[in-house]
C-alpha cells in the first residue's frame, strides 16, 4: 500500500534560517503529491502540490521537487519566518480506482521559529 | 473560494451518548472525507464518501457511521461515544478529476467525551 514518511520534529529554528523537511513515499502507480501546513487551531491548507517527476510546486517561498528516482518531496524555504511556526504534513494521492481519491498523510512535522 | 463548514469548533459530550458531526462544502464537491487528528499519529481517514448516498471505509470506521443525504453535506456519527473517541476531527471536500485535485480542510471540531 501507499505510505509516506516525513521527518520527526519537532524542528525549531531562528528567524531568517534555511529550511528542509524530508519526505519520502512509497506507491503504485504515478502519485500527485502534496504539502499541507496547519497554523495552530485551524485546519489544513494546501501550501503546494505537484503531480509529476520533476515538477516543482511553489508557494510562499516554499518549494519541493517531486523525485521520482529517490521516491522524495522534501519540502524547503530559504529564509524562515516566526509566521511559518506550524505542522506541515506531506500526502499523497494515487487516485486509482474511482473517484475516492483518498490521500495518505505523513504523520506531520511540527516547526517553530524562534525571532 | 472553497469553504468548508463544521458545525462546532468544540464540543463536550458524555460517554454513551449518541453525537453528530456536521460538514457542509459550498463548492459542488463529489468527494467529501472524515478524519480524526491525534498527537504523533498524524491524520487518519475514518470515512468518505464520493456521491450522495454512497459510503466507503476508511483506515479506522469501528465505532462510527456517516451520512451523505444531499451532496453538499456530510456527517459522522458516534454511535456511543467513548473516551478514547476524544479527539480533533476534520472534514474535507475534494473534487473528481485527474488525481491533481487537493482536499481542502475545515477548522476541525475539537470533540472531548467525558
Amino acid at each position: 500500500g501507499n505510505s509516506v514518511t516525513q521527518m520527526e520534529g519537532p524542528v525549531t529554528l531562528s528567524e531568517e534560517a534555511f529550511l528542509t523537511i524530508n519526505c519520502t513515499y512509497t506507491a503504485t502507480g504515478y502519485p500527485s503529491l502534496f504539502w499541507y501546513v496547519q497554523y495552530p487551531g485551524e485546519g489544513l491548507q494546501l501550501l503546494l502540490k505537484a503531480t509529476k517527476a520533476d515538477d516543482k510546486g511553489s508557494n510562499k517561498g516554499f518549494e519541493a521537487t517531486y523525485r521520482k528516482e529517490t521516491t522524495s518531496f522534501h519540502l524547503e524555504k530559504g529564509s524562515v519566518q516566526v509566521s511559518d511556526s506550524a505542522v506541515y504534513f506531506c500526502a499523497l494521492s494515487d487516485g486509482w480506482g474511482g473517484s475516492n481519491y483518498k490521500l495518505t498523510f505523513g504523520k506531520g512535522t511540527l516547526l517553530t521559529v524562534n525571532p | 473560494d472553497v469553504k468548508v463548514t463544521q458545525s462546532s469548533r468544540y464540543l463536550v459530550k458524555r460517554t454513551g451518548e449518541k453525537v453528530f458531526l456536521e460538514c457542509v462544502q459550498d463548492m459542488d464537491h463529489e468527494n467529501m472525507f472524515w478524519y480524526r487528528q491525534d498527537p504523533g499519529l498524524g491524520l487518519r481517514l475514518i470515512y468518505f464518501s464520493y456521491d450522495v448516498k454512497m459510503k466507503e471505509k476508511g483506515d479506522i470506521p469501528e465505532g462510527y457511521s456517516v451520512s451523505r443525504e444531499k451532496k453538499e453535506r456530510f456527517s459522522l456519527i458516534l454511535e456511543s461515544a467513548s473516551t478514547n473517541q476524544t479527539s480533533m476531527y476534520l472534514c474535507a471536500s475534494s473534487s473528481t478529476g485527474p488525481n491533481n485535485q487537493p482536499q481542502h480542510f475545515g477548522d476541525g471540531t475539537r470533540l472531548s467525551i467525558l
